[in-house]
């Protein structure tokens, strides 16, 4: 068993919808919890980061992380073409030097 | 401010051919990383610095060395290349153990698709 998964998709939602993108762990010990985005033929790139338990709102964008169920998500509200991308999400051990990725989920906003 | 700069981006090799990717970070970071990334198996990683002068095996480090040259420098060499390697290869920097600010995010590059024919 992986320690982080995540669904590969693809997930295609029309323009304004609102997007759901949710991995689970294995390893309660994580603390930080991050969400990284990756155009095409482009580097990932990170969104958004979270401490611990609890919510964060960037914008859009929601991170959203349940220690209790192990399980973290990304909602983009109004999604827009231009979040058509892949979206990893990633988390580690206060402290360590390696993050754990998860293997990413397609997304794709119809306009 | 470039960020993280990976070199080449693309390159063909035969097989058995040997290469390094290189790789320099501006940021002053501590910590500095390779992945590989293949369809359908997100990013593996390959080795990793956490710090100047110490270097570290991944997950798949099979195939490969690197070398941390100096604080921004971190190369990744292929010895004698085999198809397996094809794929796209990623190098991140971060701040590592020592960031003030808790934020233990990677910058990566921009990858360079590597191709063994």
């Amino acid at each position: 068993q992986k320690e982080v998964e995540q669904d590969p998709g693809p997930l295609s939602v029309p323009e304004g919808a609102i997007v759901s993108l949710n991995c689970t762990y294995s390893n309660s010990a994580f603390q930080y919890f991050m969400w990284y985005r990756q155009y095409s033929r482009k580097g990932p790139e990170l969104l958004m980061y979270t401490y611990s338990s609890g919510n964060k709102e960037d914008g859009r964008f929601t991170a959203q992380v349940d220690k209790s169920s192990k399980y973290i998500s990304l909602f983009i509200r109004d999604s827009q073409p231009s979040d058509s991308a892949t979206y990893l999400c990633a988390m580690t051990l206060l402290g360590a030097s390696k993050i754990i990725f998860g293997s990413g989920t397609r997304l794709s906003i119809r306009p | 401010n470039a960020g993280v700069t990976q070199t080449p981006k693309f390159q063909v090799l035969k097989t058995g051919q040997s290469m390094t990717l290189q790789c320099a970070q501006d940021m002053n970071h501590n910590s500095m990383y390779w992945y590989r990334q293949d369809p359908g198996m997100g990013l593996r990683l390959i080795y990793y610095s956490a710090s100047e002068g110490t270097t570290d095996k991944g997950e798949v480090p099979n195939g490969y060395n690197v070398s941390r040259l100096n604080k921004r420098e971190f190369s990744l060499r292929l010895e004698s290349a085999a198809p397996s390697q094809t794929s796209v290869y990623f190098c991140a920097s971060s701040e590592g153990l020592r960031s003030p600010r808790g934020h233990y995010g990677y910058t990566f590059g921009s990858g360079t698709r590597l191709t063994v024919v």
